[in-house]
């Protein structure tokens, strides 16, 4: 099933560790996002990329950096995790980019910082 | 920060009521999208509107575009023990790239 494919699907980790979160999608969109999502705050933008090769900071970046090498893989790398990272991360992508909307998501990624 | 109030942030239903779920924002907006979250996954896309005014219905799912571009609102008749989960707006400032969430609305149906 076509789609986008989130790992790890949970993770403990020690806070200054450094974690990657890794993000697939085979449906060739051109855009792909990061979100993190925690209890009353929604979706939160962290990084986003509207075509292989560009990458911008949405609303909370700090402290997460990504890379588009390609269309399809777009991971997301915490260089020293600290305990107010642990959150649901989702992974989503777009046919076009701007964030125009009618995001595809993936399954999330659980990760707790202790 | 936030720039859209969702509400409410919780419903507890009895099956086959009606529900009903707002966005608002100060600011003027030319996309808003409902999404639907269920336990443990990600949110899947239900309606997305792109003019004001707009009303379109997905079988007992109906939203509205505000007409003053600044609000929309998402109803559910007859709900059914699958509707439970989180429901958030989401929408596209006039001007801006950035699509912005709402807090979401988690739906509870007691059978």
């Amino acid at each position: 099933i076509a789609g986008i494919t989130q790992a790890p699907t949970s993770q403990i980790l020690a806070a200054g560790r450094r974690m990657t979160l890794r993000c697939t999608q085979d449906m060739r969109h051109n855009a792909m996002y990061w979100y993190r999502q925690d209890l009353g705050l929604g979706l939160r933008l962290i990084h986003y990329s509207n075509t292989a090769g560009t990458t911008g900071k949405g609303e909370v970046p700090d402290g997460y950096s990504v890379s588009r090498a390609n269309t399809d893989d777009f991971p997301l790398t915490l260089a020293s995790a600290v305990p107010s990272q642990t959150s649901v991360y989702f992974c989503a992508s777009s046919l076009t980019g701007g964030n125009t909307g009618e995001l595809f998501f993936g399954e999330g990624s659980r990760l707790t910082v202790l | 920060g936030q720039q859209l109030n969702q509400s409410p942030q919780s419903m507890f239903i009895q099956e086959g009521e009606d529900v009903s779920m707002n966005c608002t924002s100060s600011s003027i907006f030319n996309t808003w999208l409902w999404y639907k979250q269920d336990p443990g996954e990600g949110p899947v896309l239900l309606i997305a509107l792109y003019k004001a005014g707009e009303l379109t219905s997905n079988g007992r799912l109906t939203a509205q575009f505000g007409i003053t571009r600044k609000d929309s609102f998402l109803n559910i008749s007859a709900s059914i023990p699958s509707d439970v989960g989180i429901y958030f707006c989401a929408g596209r400032i006039q001007g801006a790239q950035k699509l912005v969430f709402g807090q979401g609305t988690r739906l509870t149906i007691n059978p």
